[in-house]
């Protein structure tokens, strides 16, 4: 089993709705979670992270965090074309060991 | 300038050469970081380094080596390169505060 998983998608959502996308994690002891969105031929950049339980808002990105179900998610609400791109969930394991997901790859249709 | 700079940016080269990836960063951190990215695969973790004298290995260290010349210069060696190691490679630096990844620009090899 992988460790970080995440559907690879494609997730596809008209302009203007909610993208949610899922990421799940094996290691009990992670605590910081992180995510991060790569366009095409790009590096990843970071959009959020987060170490707590609940939920962190960054303008109209949301993330949130379940550890006893070891689940993290990222919503993007008011969704645009731009945010077109692959959407990468990254976890920090025991010794600082920055363990990233396959991605999901978003698309918004104008 | 770029923060964390990878050389060379485009690589091809025959199965069995020997192949050096540079990265170097200005950011001051301690720890750095390689990662190969394959489609479907997202990243995968080589090697990584708390500091010079700190090396360890990361989910598919075999094939590749490292050498971490100075808190700002990390190496990656492909010693006889194989097609299946044709792949996009990013060097980041990691900030202990945040916890936030700083990537280079990525160095694409293929190996015929």
């Amino acid at each position: 089993q992988k460790e970080v998983e995440q559907n690879s998608g494609p997730l596809s959502v008209p302009e203007g709705a909610i993208a949610s996308l899922n990421c799940t994690y094996s290691d009990r002891g992670s605590q910081s979670f992180f995510w991060y969105r790569q366009y095409s031929g790009k590096s990843p950049e970071l959009i959020m992270f987060i170490y707590s339980n609940g939920d962190k808002e960054d303008g109209r990105f949301t993330a949130q965090l379940n550890k006893a179900s070891q689940y993290v998610s990222l919503l993007i609400r008011d969704s645009q074309p731009s945010d077109s791109a692959t959407y990468l969930c990254a976890v920090m394991e025991y010794g600082n060991k920055l363990v990233f997901g396959a991605g999901t790859i978003l698309r918004v249709k104008s | 300038d770029a923060d964390v700079t990878q050389t060379p940016r485009n690589r091809i080269t025959k199965t069995g050469k020997r192949i050096m990836l540079e990265c170097s960063q200005t950011k001051g951190h301690d720890r750095m970081y390689w990662y190969r990215q394959d489609p479907g695969l997202g990243l995968r973790l080589i090697y990584y380094s708390f500091d010079v004298k700190d090396i360890n290995k990361g989910e598919i260290s075999d094939g590749y080596s490292v050498s971490r010349q100075a808190q700002a210069k990390f190496s990656l060696s492909l010693e006889s390169a194989i097609p299946n190691q044709t792949a996009l490679y990013f060097c980041a630096t990691h900030s202990g505060n945040t916890g936030e990844l700083f990537f280079g620009e990525g160095s694409r090899l293929t190996v015929l």
